[in-house]
């Protein structure tokens, strides 16, 4: 069965404090892997998207890497802006579905 | 571009009531999921609908259910009312052909069940 993993389920920061968040994902034949934002009361809000193991991709102060069975979201020097769930998600090539993670709770302090 | 757009935000119902709740797609979008958020269980996918016909279901009672219109608004119902049920409802939208890419999210549906 596919299934995601997010570790760890909260983490608090010092601002300019680099971190990492991990998402292990199962799933039979990977079609891509999604990291999202989500802000408290609002809908996910997609950052990347990634479909083979040795990708990166980079926006701001986050970059996002995919391994054959988890992917990474670096936070460089982050800001309190930052501070949000990020949640991972997976598509397999059975099915159209994307299952979620729990995500992981981040909070940047000041 | 307008957003996806649920509504209603927030409803209160109580226990064995019925609720449906609406989402509109981004324009030119065909498909549309429903997920169910809660604190313990993040996001849930309940069904996916595509070119008004449900294309993925997930494993949830069939007191869900959904529907599609020609315009490729979508709204789901659910009938009998747990207290479990109290949840996000979030609705996101894609170009569905094929489905992959990344879902553009509403903001949501707050269903407290009394």
């Amino acid at each position: 069965e596919d299934q995601v993993t997010q570790s760890p389920e909260a983490l608090r920061l010092q601002e300019g404090e680099s971190s990492s968040l991990n998402c292990s994902y199962t799933v039979s034949g990977l079609r891509g892997l999604f990291w999202y934002r989500q802000d408290p009361g609002k809908g996910p809000e997609f950052l990347f998207t990634l479909y083979s193991a040795g990708e990166e991709k980079e926006k701001e102060r986050l970059k996002a890497t995919l391994t054959k069975k988890e992917s990474f979201l670096h936070i460089t020097a982050p800001k309190p802006e930052d501070s949000a769930t990020y949640l991972c998600a997976v598509q397999g090539y059975t099915g159209n579905q994307f299952y979620f993670g729990t995500g992981t709770s981040l909070t940047v302090i000041p | 571009k307008a957003g996806v757009t649920q509504t209603p935000r927030y409803l209160i119902k109580t226990r064995g009531q019925q609720v449906t709740l609406s989402c509109s797609p981004i324009s030119g979008h065909r498909s549309v999921s429903w997920y169910q958020q809660t604190p313990g269980q993040g996001l849930q996918f309940l069904f996916e609908y595509f070119s008004e016909t449900q294309r993925n279901k997930g494993n949830f009672p069939g007191r869900f259910s959904g529907r599609q219109f020609s315009n490729s608004r979508s709204e789901m119902n659910v009938s009998t009312l747990e207290l479990g049920d109290s949840a996000l409802y979030l609705c996101a939208s894609s170009s569905g052909v094929p489905n992959t890419g990344e879902l553009f999210f509403g903001e949501g549906s707050r269903l407290t069940v009394l």
